[in-house]
């Protein structure tokens, strides 16, 4: 069975200290696993697509990897705007159009 | 432009209503997604319309009714709900695998109270 597990739930950093996301997945013919963020009561926003392991995307102060199990979004030196809820997602080749979500971590930024 | 608009933004109704959601994209995008969300929850596929044809559907209640008039438009009709169905409702799209790209974008959804 397809799964998405994202560790930990939430995460409280302060301000400037650099920490990661975990996202780890099982899933039969992996066509690419998303990250979007979401801010509370709004649709989310597309982040990153990856394709397969090694690939690396990077964005301001996000980055994105991607191994055979796992994925890692790295948050360098935060702001409290980066505070959020973070979703990982990843499609199967034989379920084209179907996204399984992890539960998401919520990411607090204190100043 | 990655661009979705959902409207409206809030919408109460109760238990013997009508009502429809509507959803647009001019994204050129021939894949279109209905989602429901519960708080705290992740996003929940309830339809997906490929080249204006349904393709799947979640076992979604039929109370719940999709139209997808044209490629840009997407609607979803309501009927009888129960409080239950109280949720964010999203709407995605996304270009045709083939094209280049898989990532659905979402809508900034519609908050919808079954009294």
């Amino acid at each position: 069975e397809d799964q998405v597990t994202q560790s930990p739930e939430a995460l409280r950093l302060q301000e400037g200290e650099s920490s990661s996301l975990n996202c780890s997945y099982t899933v039969s013919g992996l066509r690419g696993l998303f990250w979007y963020r979401q801010d509370p009561g709004k649709g989310p926003e597309f982040l990153f697509t990856l394709y397969s392991a090694g690939e690396e995307k990077e964005k301001e102060r996000l980055k994105a990897t991607l191994t055979k199990k796992e994925s890692f979004l790295h948050i360098t030196a935060p702001k409290p705007e980066d505070s959020a809820t973070y979703l990982c997602a990843v499609q199967a080749y034989r379920r084209e159009g179907k996204l399984i979500f992890g539960q998401g971590t919520t990411l607090q930024v204190k100043p | 432009d990655t661009e979705v608009t959902q409207t409206p933004k809030h919408l109460v109704m109760g238990m013997t209503n009508k009502k429809s959601l509507k959803c647009e994209q001019h994204m050129g995008h021939r894949a279109m997604y209905w989602y429901k969300q519960k708080a705290k929850k992740p996003p929940e596929l309830m339809f997906v319309y490929s080249y204006e044809k349904l393709s799947i559907n979640e076992s979604v209640p039929s109370r719940f009714s999709p139209e997808c008039p044209n490629s840009s438009l997407l609607n979803l009709h309501l009927h009888a709900l129960q409080p239950e169905d109280s949720a964010l409702y999203l709407c995605a799209s996304s270009p045709i695998p083939g094209q280049g790209s898989y990532e659905q974008y979402f809508g900034p959804g519609t908050r919808l109270t079954v009294t």
